[in-house]
């Protein structure tokens, strides 16, 4: 059963960049055919998908995250990261990360708090 | 961008109780519709894929239907661990988005 695990600073500066790692145990995030995805919710709000990466490195975003956004995978630590530049304070969420096979997300992290302020 | 719309935004309902919601796309999707439940303080849990595929350990009380712009969840008998928010979200064309929910709670 893989499992998967957000980490990063829960308190970041407004303008500053806000980084966060999902680590991936129980499975290679290498195993093809899947994507490793970043969603957020704003507290007591709905879901916001941000965004994927493929096995292969293909990346996909959200339009209205997309030149904020980096999503990146280390294969030598099983892991993928989020980067998302310039944050303010609408940025503050819980961020999740998943694993999905064409829409199936089979996986879930447990989530982890941003807070934006200064 | 493909918006999701639910229905109810909120119900509330009783133990054993039958319950639908539905999720209507702004285009057609065909069947890559998921469905998601979350309870407070956790994180959303994946129930159904492409539209009707039960996802594994989920239990059959859950069931997806629809096809093109028309979805629906129905839980076939309500049960105290049942009361949670529910989530569609579409996966046929980016970005992916989600409905806005639809948070199920005792009557």
């Amino acid at each position: 059963q893989v499992q998967l695990q957000e980490s990063g600073p829960g308190l970041v500066k407004p303008s500053q960049t806000l980084s966060l790692t999902c680590t991936v145990s129980g499975g290679s995030i290498s195993s093809g055919g899947y994507y490793w995805s970043w969603i957020r919710q704003h507290p007591g709000k709905g879901l916001e998908w941000i965004g994927h990466i493929f096995y292969s490195g293909s990346t996909y975003y959200s339009p209205s995250l997309k030149s904020r956004v980096i999503i990146s995978v280390d294969t030598s630590e099983n892991q993928f990261s989020l980067k998302v530049t310039s944050v303010t304070a609408a940025d503050t969420a819980m961020y999740y990360c998943a694993r999905d096979v064409g829409g199936n997300y089979d996986s879930w992290g447990q989530g982890t708090l941003v807070t934006v302020s200064s | 961008d493909i918006q999701m719309t639910q229905s109810p935004s909120s119900l509330s309902a009783s133990v054993g109780d039958r319950v639908t919601i539905t999720c209507r796309a702004s285009q057609g999707i065909s069947n890559y519709l998921a469905w998601f439940q979350q309870k407070p303080g956790k994180a959303p849990k994946s129930l159904i894929y492409a539209a009707s595929s039960l996802q594994s350990g989920v239990p059959s009380k859950f069931s997806g239907s629809g096809s093109g712009t028309d979805f629906t969840l129905t839980i076939s008998s309500l049960q105290p661990e049942d009361f949670a928010t529910y989530y569609c979200q579409q996966y046929n064309s980016y970005p992916w988005t989600f409905g806005q929910g639809t948070k199920v709670e005792i009557k």
